[in-house]
């Protein structure tokens, strides 16, 4: 199993860029997770899809973010435009959601570290 | 919604002395409770989880203890080792409803030699 596996590792641009993450999460899963970790807020839910939907999007902190998961293997974290204040670690977490049975243990791909300058 | 409180923020021990810390939950629909160890510049990564119908859970030196009545449950990790050293996270969903999980912010367990 090659695991949540997230693109790129490291990014930096210059603020007003648009940035592009990308995620692929393991194979069966079909709930995935962005989210956003800074020292002083920790871990936040940032979006969450079940079977390609997005279920929540309370946690994007503004129009400027979007998301989006065209298939069952891949999604997109967008932000247009970047600010300094969007640097942080992005990750990406996926499981597997039964309705009946109830969420399976998320497993974190290895996260973007984004550096708007 | 939910909301997860984690303490404390830093716990310092010496090896093989026994580390606990304790999360407390808002939503009593919440039955699903993870925690997870994240290592500097490392994802986050499962190291036990537990759910509502059992009061605890244990797997080698670490164990989980669930209070349902009084919405809380912690983390023990006994004869503690360096390579225990990492931020500790808790976390609870209510599956059922299909949402996400919450985090709590985190502990960082020091463990000295």
């Amino acid at each position: 199993d090659a695991g949540v596996i997230q693109s790129p590792r490291h990014e930096v641009t210059e603020m007003g860029q648009e940035v592009t993450l990308r995620c692929k999460p393991i194979s069966g899963h079909n709930s995935l997770f962005w989210y956003r970790q800074t020292m002083m807020r920790g871990l936040e839910l940032l979006i969450y899809f079940n079977n390609n939907v997005p279920i929540d999007d309370s946690g994007m902190p503004e129009d400027r973010f979007s998301a989006k998961m065209p298939n069952a293997s891949f999604s997109t974290l967008k932000i247009q435009p970047s600010e300094p204040r969007d640097s942080a670690v992005y990750f990406c977490a996926s499981s597997f959601f039964r309705p009946t049975g109830g969420n399976q243990p998320q497993h974190f791909g290895d996260g973007t570290r984004l550096s708007i300058l | 919604g939910e909301n997860v409180e984690q303490h404390p923020s830093t716990l310092s021990v010496q090896e093989g002395d026994s580390a606990v810390i304790k999360c407390t939950y808002s939503d009593s629909a919440s039955n699903y409770f993870p925690w997870y160890k994240q290592e500097l510049g490392k994802r986050p990564q499962l190291i036990i989880d537990i759910r509502s119908n059992v009061g605890e859970k244990k797997d080698q030196r670490i164990a989980v203890t669930l209070n349902k009545t009084a919405k809380h449950f912690s983390l023990h990790i006994t004869e503690t080792q360096p390579e225990d050293s990492a931020v500790y996270f808790c976390a609870a969903s209510d599956p059922q409803a299909g949402t996400a999980l919450i985090f709590g912010k985190g502990t960082t367990l020091s463990v000295s030699s």
